[in-house]
């Protein structure tokens, strides 16, 4: 059974707390992301990655920096927490190539900052 | 940043009622438009993976229709189950980027 694990379920961090949420995954794939959900805003890219080491921009990467030293795991970073990042935060991976290939999710991080 | 739609944002139907919801897409730099159900407290699991103009795809009572021409994706769900209550994502793949709608939240009332 393929599986993307995200280290928690839920976090509480407090404002200015450097905090790292974790993700594996055990399918070989190539490309992995982390996307946040907002309500009314659906699924936000952070950030992706499409080898070790390599790391593009999404579409709100402002606050976050992201690493990928093993191909199975994809840490998402949040440097200096604020209130403003209290969210569900995703983490997909999927097969390299164009098209057809489906994203598999991890359970999400409930994350609030106080 | 790609605009991917969807409507309606929500719905209520019976138990046993048919519906369907809609996804907007952009028709330039297509690769496959994704289908995802996403219930609560689980993951969004995978429901279609569309790739060509004029596909339709089948799952049990669920089925879903492509055109790339126009940008458009069909979702529909025959005699809904309580079970089928969940959030629908769409998801346009230009590649190695999936863009997200906001969903459709779907409530079946029994």
């Amino acid at each position: 059974d393929v599986k993307v694990t995200q280290s928690s379920r839920y976090l509480v961090k407090r404002t200015g707390e450097k905090v790292f949420l974790e993700c594996v995954q055990d399918m070989d794939h190539e490309n992995m992301f982390w996307y946040r959900q907002d309500p009314g805003l659906g699924l936000r890219l952070i950030y992706f990655s499409y080898d070790v080491k390599m790391k593009e921009k999404g579409d709100i990467p402002e606050g976050y920096s992201v690493s990928r030293e093993k191909k199975e795991r994809f840490s998402l970073i949040l440097e200096s927490a604020s209130t403003n990042q209290t969210s569900m935060y995703l983490c997909a991976s999927s097969l390299s190539g164009y098209g057809g290939t489906e994203a598999f999710f991890g359970q999400g991080t409930r994350l609030t900052v106080v | 940043i790609l605009n991917v739609e969807q409507s309606p944002q929500s719905l209520h139907v019976q138990e046993g009622d048919s519906t369907n919801f809609t996804c907007s897409f952009p028709s330039s730099n297509f690769y496959a438009l994704h289908w995802y159900r996403w219930e609560t407290a689980k993951s969004p699991e995978a429901l279609f993976v569309m790739t060509l103009n004029g596909d339709e795809k089948k799952k049990g009572r669920i089925s879903a229709t492509l055109n790339t021409k126009e940008g458009y994706s069909y979702l529909y769900i025959k005699g809904s189950q309580p079970e089928d209550s969940a959030t629908y994502l769409c998801a346009f793949n230009t590649g190695n980027q999936f863009y997200f709608g906001t969903g459709t939240s779907l409530t079946v009332i029994p």
